[in-house]
């Protein structure tokens, strides 16, 4: 089993249409929880953190259940500047030492 | 955006020729990472930094060595290049251990 999985899409939306991705991952002892952006031949950058209580940053919301470990971002209100790869990243402590692990990427495309 | 570049931006270079990418931070971070990004597979962890002189490998580290002798360098060579490592190289820097991440802008490096 993969230790982040998510479903690669792609997810073609309209405009203004509200979407939503969930990526699972393996290690209950995972403690940090991150969405990240990636266009098209560019870095991945951060676009939010994760936390237990959930947190919303302006049309993107993030939660974090884990009971069942799992992460979801829901984007409202989509824009067609929202076309990107959206990546679930976890931060597993492995003795002592951080290791990021990245999913594979959702891939959304934003339609007029 | 974080002080972090890679060097060389573009190389294409011949199988069997060593060969060396260059990340440099100006945020004095402790953690700083290698992945490769190949279609299908996403970021891959190749070796990652804990510290000056601190290095361990990660999931697909064979045919990669590294090395770090200051806090804002850290060097990825290729032994003998071949061309399964035709890919695109991120470097990542981050703070402290359960902290976000921030990527170079890339390398991409062709194997001919």
């Amino acid at each position: 089993r993969k230790e982040v999985e998510q479903d690669p899409g792609p997810f073609n939306v309209p405009e203004g249409a509200t979407v939503a991705f969930n990526c699972t991952y393996s290690n209950s002892a995972s403690q940090s929880f991150f969405w990240y952006r990636q266009d098209c031949r560019k870095e991945p950058k951060l676009l939010m953190s994760v936390y237990s209580s959930g947190n919303e940053d302006g049309r993107f919301t993030a939660q974090l259940n884990r009971a069942s470990q799992y992460i979801s971002l829901l984007i409202r209100d989509s824009k067609l500047s929202d076309s990107a790869t959206y990546l679930c990243v976890v931060n597993e402590k492995n003795t002592g030492f951080q290791k990021l692990v990245f999913g594979t990427g959702t891939r959304l495309l934003v339609s007029p | 955006d974080a002080g972090i570049t890679q060097s060389p931006r573009h190389k294409v270079t011949e199988t069997g020729t060593p060969v060396t990418l260059r990340c440099h931070q100006t945020e004095n971070h402790r953690y700083m990472y290698w992945y490769r990004q190949d279609p299908g597979h996403g970021l891959r962890l190749i070796h990652y930094s804990y510290g000056v002189k601190d290095t361990d490998k990660g999931e697909v580290s064979d045919g990669y060595s590294v090395s770090r002798s200051k806090t804002e360098d850290f060097l990825l060579t290729l032994e003998s290049a071949t061309s399964s490592q035709t890919s695109v190289y991120f470097c990542a820097i981050a703070a402290e251990v359960w902290t976000e991440a921030f990527f170079g802008q890339g390398t991409r490096l062709t194997v001919v």
